[in-house]
């Protein structure tokens, strides 16, 4: 089946430092979501992006979708400790007919105070 | 609008036990989708609904999965004689229209010991 691969797995930051996170596909996507998941809780839409090339902001996060339409990636500026969580990129596939979203493995963030 | 809701939170059950979940989708939604996610996982895609019509299931949805959606509005996931390769987080979400935003509810943590 269709897989997004997501980086990195995981990542230790201090407090105030930007975050970088990306994901990527060799099935061309023509939607991607950003969500963030916090234990025992379901995901929380961060930004969408429906255009590729498109740049959208939402506070201090900052999201791409790929030219090539096969890649996304989220950036987090000046980080706060309640930016911990899991951050999931998802991606609705361009072609079939299918709505379903296809999600990468996540990307566990730790922000040190 | 008060998001997508679940019911139960948590649930504990016995092998071989039928087990019934319900989703309240935002009120607007005429999309509704189920996913299945395990510790260090994305979530995975099971089955979504276009009002009350079952559109796509996923191979993961086995003969012991069902999944309704009667008058185009909640939804349930009923999932008979339990094993425990079942425990998961069910979840829930809903979107207006295909390609845009799809918002989650809070999830179902199903345990089966």
């Amino acid at each position: 089946g269709q897989q997004l691969n997501q980086s990195p797995q995981s990542m230790f930051i201090q407090e105030g430092e930007d975050v970088s996170m990306n994901c990527t596909s060799s099935s061309i996507f023509n939607t991607w979501l950003w969500y963030k998941q916090d234990p025992g809780e379901g995901p929380v839409l961060l930004i969408a992006l429906y255009k590729a090339g498109e740049l959208t902001s939402n506070g201090r996060l900052t999201a791409q979708f790929g030219i090539t339409r096969k890649d996304s990636f989220l950036n987090i500026s000046a980080s706060i400790p309640s930016d911990v969580g899991i951050y999931f990129c998802a991606g609705q596939l361009f072609q079939g007919g299918s709505e379903k979203l296809v999600f990468g493995k996540g990307t566990k963030l730790t922000v040190n105070p | 609008d008060t998001g997508v809701s679940q019911d139960p939170r948590h649930k504990i059950t016995k092998r071989g036990q039928n087990v019934t979940f319900r989703c309240d989708p935002i009120s607007e939604h005429n999309r509704l989708y189920w996913y299945r996610q395990t510790l260090g996982q994305g979530p995975e895609f099971l089955t979504y609904f276009q009002n009350e019509a079952q559109l796509e299931k996923s191979r993961l949805l086995s003969d012991r999965f069902s999944a309704e959606r009667p008058k185009g509005s909640f939804s349930t996931l009923e999932i008979q004689r339990t094993e425990q390769g079942d425990s998961a987080m069910y979840l829930c979400a809903s979107s207006r229209r295909k390609n845009t935003e799809a918002f989650f509810g809070q999830g179902t943590r199903l345990t089966v010991v």
